[in-house]
């Protein structure tokens, strides 16, 4: 059964701290790996991962995967409140009819 | 970039009815949409995947009798709660993708809280 799994659960820092958040998959046939932010209401996507080793970057936040070790990294540089959120990871299988999400690392950032 | 609307965004009903609630793709064909439940403070669980003109796949443990899926048109798929109950309580989150560069992704509804009294 395909499967994602997220670290921490749950993590609260301070304004200007950098983070590292964690994904880890089990999934049959692998197409893309994709990173979601989810404040209140709908998630709005953040990056889409297909190969191994090449970085995404969009402001303070970066993205990379590594298809050897079945993992994802995303990293927050300079945090600020506004960054509080749910942080969902999900994978998608190869027939593209499946997304697997995980169970989210929820980010606090104080001020 | 692509939207997704979904409605409504909050619904109160009566133990015993029946909740519509759509999910339009604005500007795009959504080939394929998804349907989520998540309760406080969990991750999203899948409910059912549906495909333009054919019927839904549900995921295991989720009453297709119950939570009827439909997705007429490239545009519109709707989720209709029947006979809520109060364990029905929950937020429902569509999710569509279509086909072409760009649109590999998900992209989101808002969602819909839902109370059963």
């Amino acid at each position: 059964e395909d499967k994602v799994v997220q670290s921490p659960l749950s993590l609260v820092v301070h304004e200007g701290d950098t983070v590292t958040l964690n994904c880890s998959y089990e999934v049959t046939n692998f197409r893309s790996l994709l990173w979601y932010k989810q404040e209140k209401k709908a998630p709005t996507f953040l990056f889409m991962l297909t190969s191994s080793g090449i970085e995404k970057k969009s402001g303070r936040l970066s993205s990379i995967l590594d298809k050897k070790e079945l993992s994802s990294i995303l990293n927050i540089t300079a945090t600020q409140t506004g960054d509080s959120a749910i942080y969902l990871c999900a994978v998608e299988d190869n027939y593209g009819q499946n997304f697997v999400f995980g169970p989210g690392t929820r980010l606090s950032v104080l001020p | 970039g692509a939207v997704v609307s979904q409605h409504p965004s909050w619904v109160i009903c009566k133990s015993g009815t029946s909740v519509k609630i759509e999910c339009r793709s604005l500007d795009f064909q959504a080939t394929t949409m998804f349907w989520y439940r998540q309760f406080p403070k969990q991750s999203l669980m899948l409910m059912a995947t549906s495909n333009e003109g054919s019927k839904a796949t549900y995921e295991q443990g989720v009453e297709k009798d119950k939570f009827l899926i439909n997705h007429a048109s490239l545009t519109l798929s709707t989720l209709t709660v029947t006979s809520a109950h109060p364990e029905d309580s929950s937020f429902y989150i569509c999710s569509a993708r279509g086909v072409g560069a760009g649109f590999e992704k998900l992209f989101f509804g808002s969602g819909t809280q839902l109370s059963v009294l």
